[in-house]
This record gives C-alpha cells, sequence and structure tokens, in this order.
C-alpha cells in the first residue's frame, strides 16, 4: 500500500493563478481532510468529506474549494491564489471519526 | 469553540525525560492524539488516549490525561536525538471525525 500520497510535493504560483492538488489514498477510507500548516499555528482544517461526493468546511475554508468524485481521490482547488495561501498543505484519511488520520507527506505551495 | 494549546519548544539532553504538556478546551473529545512530524515529512501517530482513562503507558511513552484541568502529558523516557521532532497534541470532534491540533512542540534533543 502507498497510504497517502500528493501531487504536486512543491509549487510556486504568481498570484491569481490557480491550481489544484490531488490527495490519493488507497485504503478504501471513508473520511478525508485537507489541512495547511503554518508555522506556530499547528495544522488548520480546511475541508473535510465524509464519504464520495460529501464535502464539508473547516476552520479555514476561504479561498478553497474541494471534490469527492472518487472515494479514494480528494482535490483542493485554488482559484485565485493569493500569497496568505502560501503555507505546507496536508492530506490525511481515516476508516471512521474515531479512528487515527493518516497524513500525506505534504505539498509546499508558495504564492508570489 | 474548541482550542488546544501547546508550548511551542522544549529542549533536553540526551538520556533525559522529556514532557510535552498541551491543554483542551473541549470535554466532550473522544480521544486525545499525540502526532509526531519530522522535518519535512507529514505527521505520524504516536500514541492516543480514550477520554475515560487516566494514563497510557507505551514503551518509552507515558501519556497522563487530567479531565478536570483539560491538561494532556506526553512523557518520553530515555529521549534520544531521533526523537527531535514536532510533537502536536490533537482532540478528536466526533463530527466528521475532525482533529483540531495544538500549535506544536519542538523538541530539541542535545547530545
Amino acid at each position: 500500500n502507498a497510504g497517502v500520497t500528493q501531487t504536486p510535493k512543491f509549487r510556486v504560483l504568481k498570484t491569481g493563478q490557480s491550481m489544484t492538488l490531488l490527495c490519493a489514498q488507497d485504503m478504501n477510507h471513508e473520511y478525508m481532510y485537507w489541512y495547511r500548516q503554518d508555522p506556530g499555528m499547528g495544522l488548520r482544517l480546511i475541508h473535510y468529506s465524509v464519504g464520495e461526493g460529501t464535502t464539508a468546511k473547516g476552520e479555514v475554508p476561504d479561498g478553497y474549494n474541494v471534490s469527492r468524485l472518487k472515494k479514494q481521490n480528494f482535490l483542493l482547488g485554488l482559484e485565485s491564489a493569493a500569497p496568505s495561501q502560501t503555507s505546507v498543505y496536508f492530506c490525511a484519511s481515516s476508516p471512521d471519526s474515531d479512528y487515527e488520520q493518516y497524513f500525506g507527506p505534504g505539498t509546499r505551495l508558495t504564492v508570489t | 469553540g474548541e482550542d488546544v494549546e501547546q508550548s511551542l519548544f522544549l529542549s533536553v539532553r540526551e538520556g533525559d525525560s522529556s514532557v510535552i504538556n498541551c491543554t483542551y478546551t473541549d470535554s466532550s473529545s473522544t480521544y486525545l492524539y499525540w502526532y509526531k512530524q519530522e522535518p519535512g515529512a507529514g505527521l505520524q501517530l504516536l500514541t492516543y488516549i480514550f477520554s475515560n482513562m487516566d494514563m497510557k503507558q507505551d514503551q518509552r511513552l507515558t501519556v497522563l490525561l487530567n479531565k478536570k484541568d483539560k491538561h494532556l502529558s506526553l512523557r518520553i523516557a530515555d529521549t534520544q536525538t531521533g526523537d527531535s521532532a514536532i510533537y502536536f497534541c490533537a482532540e478528536g470532534d466526533r463530527q466528521g471525525g475532525k482533529l483540531i491540533f495544538g500549535q506544536g512542540t519542538e523538541l530539541s534533543v542535545k547530545p
């Protein structure tokens, strides 16, 4: 099993550009999550999904959209990138709400 | 809303014990977790404790939970240089299985 993978690992965007981050898991997990990690702030939840075709807002959803068309994939979109979205983005998945979350290796995004 | 607080830095000497502390606000959390993040990597679950437990021991790790004070601690015995990492405390929110993370404590182990 590859576990949770994220694509790409690094990306530099100019302000106003758009991009999609892909998260894939091969563990047949129902729950998937997108977090951002900023220095001194821990991880903050952007959006999450409790199953294929469902999404919900987390703590910091503004400026991001997500889709979960297939159970194994969770996409995070930035329609018009801003410097405030410079961060490290982590995807995670979990089989159920009371189980541990398995994290991907992260995507380092810089918006100039 | 829920909040989880940790101190940002801890420095210890190799062989000493490390104690990382965490306070949380949501008394309805079912589980409390400790995750470890090594440089340039994602988070890995170290250990967890169910909310009706006071203590959990797992090899060099001891988790203490004081529900009355909403205080969680992680003790690492015989700390090694390989334990240098950022340690995150997190409480579990049953709505969608969301985790609320603390800011992370950067543990530095000096030889």
